[in-house]
Formats: C-alpha cells, structure tokens, sequence
C-alpha cells in the first residue's frame, strides 16, 4: 500500500518570506515517482514538478525548489520570497512504476501568502 | 497544450437524480481518470480507463459507474445522486508511457447534491 502525508494542513506566511512545505511517502516499491501540483483558488490541479526515485539530485526552478530525501522519504518543496500569487493548495503525490500510473495524493497543504 | 476539459464547472442536483459528469482530453491519451476532492483528504481515485470501453475501480467507486465509448471522453455517472457525493470532481489523463507519466488534469466540477 502506498501512502502520502502532508502533515501541515494550512500555512500561513507574509509576503517575501520562504516557506517549505512537507511531504513524506510511503512505498514498497523500489522504483516511483514523485509529484507535486498546485491547485490556486480557480480549481485546476497544475503539475509542478515529476521526480523518479532513482534521482536524489535537488532541484531548482526559479523560487521553487525541491528536497527529495530516499532515506527519510521525503520530498519537501520551498517557495522562497513568497508572493501573493503563491496562495494555492499544494499536493504532493506518488505514482508507482507501472503502466497504470495511478497517482496516490496526500491530503494537501494550503498556502496564504499576505501582502 | 495538453487540454481537459470538463462539462460544468457547478452543478446543483436533487438526491435521487442521475447526475452525469463529461471530461474531454485532446492529447490522444490512453489512460484517463476521475477523482474526487475533499478537504483535508486530498484526491481519492473514483475510477480510471486505460482505453476504449476499458475501466478499473479506483479506492471509492461505490455510487459511480463511468463509461468510455471514444478515447478521447470519460463519463463518470452517479446513478442515484446522494448529499454525500457532494464534492468537487477532477478528471485526469496520461499517456500510456513505461510508468510514472504526469497525469494533466481538468479545472473540476462543483456538485452540489440538495
């Protein structure tokens, strides 16, 4: 069984602040992927970033940033000088190496940033 | 672009109604998927089909059946609408791929059962 836990439910930040939001797996799989998606106020889930277990390396984009951790599986994300625009719900999910690419979601964060 | 998308961005139906819910996707993607989303419970897997008049039960098919006649269109169907299927409903699709493909997803339906 897979799980994925995104212990903080709500975060709540001032403009310009960095922000890390949490996320740990759970998996017996040896190979998975890794995802997060932003979901702002109009609905619509945008795909952020795909990470494959075999890849620890951190990634950069921009003011996003990614810490995937195998040996703590984690996968934190950091927004750092948060902006307003960055108020969404964030989730985190899981997809095992098979060809039915079912994605396993964690309970989602939301994010207030205020100006 | 990889679009989805969904017939109705809201719905309000009455207990008891056949209600259907239409997701389109335009990238000839094999495998489509319908969730739906609750607060602090993320995204649950209602169904999902990975071709033509193909389907399998995700975690909580119980209430819904779907129906895939054309690749490119997934009808979730809630035969009986209760108030508990009140929810806000995602459709999703994905190329077939090796294993790990980023599912793109629809802007959602709000249904509201009364």
């Amino acid at each position: 069984a897979q799980k994925v836990t995104q212990a903080q439910t709500e975060i709540s930040v001032v403009e310009k602040e960095d922000v890390t939001l949490d996320c740990v797996y759970e998996t017996r799989d040896t190979t998975y992927y890794l995802f997060w998606y932003k979901q702002p106020p109009s609905g619509e889930l945008v795909f952020l970033i795909r990470r494959n277990s075999f890849d620890e390396q951190n990634e950069i984009s921009g003011r996003y940033s990614w810490n995937f951790q195998k040996s703590t599986s984690s996968f934190n994300f950091t927004i750092t000088a948060s902006q307003v625009v960055d108020s969404a719900v964030y989730f985190c999910a899981l997809s095992p190496n098979n060809a039915g690419n079912m994605l396993t979601f964690g309970g989602g964060t939301r994010l207030m940033v205020k100006p | 672009d990889v679009k989805v998308t969904q017939s109705s961005r809201y719905l309000v139906k009455r207990t008891g109604e056949k209600v259907f819910l239409e997701c389109v996707q335009d990238m000839d993607h094999e495998n489509m998927f319908w969730y739906r989303q609750d607060p602090g419970l993320g995204l649950r897997l209602i169904y999902f089909s990975y071709d033509v008049k193909m389907k399998e039960k995700g975690d909580i098919p119980e209430g819904y059946s779907v129906s895939r006649e054309k690749k490119e269109r997934f009808s979730l169907i809630l035969e009986s609408a209760s108030t508990n299927q009140t929810s806000m409903y995602l459709c999703a699709s994905n190329p077939l791929g090796g294993g790990g493909e980023t599912q793109y997803f629809g802007p959602g339906t709000r249904l509201l059962v009364l």
